[in-house]
């Protein structure tokens, strides 16, 4: 089965700072894609990146990046310069060479002004 | 381009009845899913609709089913409804074909409460 954790229920960081939210996930396939996702307060999910397990180079997207461990299952997201719009539900999401999302608990991220 | 929109945006039941939820996809997308998001929870697969067919289905029971219609929208039906089936329930539409890089773009989401 996969499983996805997300050890930090909440995080804060200060508006310019940087965050790095956790992520690690089970499987026993080596093909499959990663996600994150986040929802704020208005409640519709966007996606905020996304990797594939095939590739070694980490995924950025502007201000977002991930770090990508395969062996150790893990894939953080960092979020540099910090903005106020930043605030959200971020989860982290599995997707396996089938069709089905397996996402986390969730990550409750404030920023500071 | 329209998004994915779903209705109603709330809705009260009382334990037993039954309920219909629906969703319009994005448009040109061909897949549907759906998920049960619990309150403190990230989403639960509940199925997915690929022309208008089932393609797979999460850890619900029966009771839970849906459709997909020729333009792509789609109903989830919930029947005997429980306490613990109040939660918010997103819709996600994907691009055509069952890439798995394909990003799924997601509704706000309705609002189920059963008492």
């Amino acid at each position: 089965a996969q499983t996805v954790t997300q050890s930090q229920p909440e995080m804060s960081v200060q508006e310019a700072e940087t965050v790095t939210l956790s992520c690690t996930y089970d499987t026993s396939e080596s093909d499959y894609y990663l996600f994150w996702y986040k929802q704020p307060p208005s409640r519709q999910m966007i996606l905020v990146i996304r990797q594939e397990a095939y590739k070694q180079q980490n995924a950025t997207e502007n201000r977002f990046s991930v770090n990508f461990q395969k062996a150790a299952k893990s894939f953080s997201l960092k979020i540099s310069d910090s903005q106020l719009g930043d605030a959200a539900m971020y989860f982290c999401a599995y997707r396996r060479s089938g069709n089905q999302f397996y996402f986390g608990t969730g990550t409750s991220l404030t920023v500071i002004p | 381009e329209t998004g994915v929109t779903q209705s109603p945006t709330h809705l009260i039941k009382t334990r037993g009845q039954q309920v219909t939820l629906r969703c319009s996809s994005q448009s040109g997308h061909n897949t549907v899913s759906w998920y049960q998001q619990a309150l403190g929870q990230g989403p639960q697969f509940i199925f997915q609709y690929y022309r208008e067919e089932e393609n797979g289905r999460g850890n619900f029971p029966p009771r839970f089913s849906g459709l997909q219609f020729p333009n792509y929208s789609s109903e989830l039906n919930v029947n005997a409804l429980e306490l613990d089936d109040s939660a918010l329930y997103l819709c996600a539409s994907s691009q055509p074909g069952l890439a798995p890089q394909s990003e799924q773009f997601f509704g706000p989401g309705t609002r189920l409460t059963v008492l």
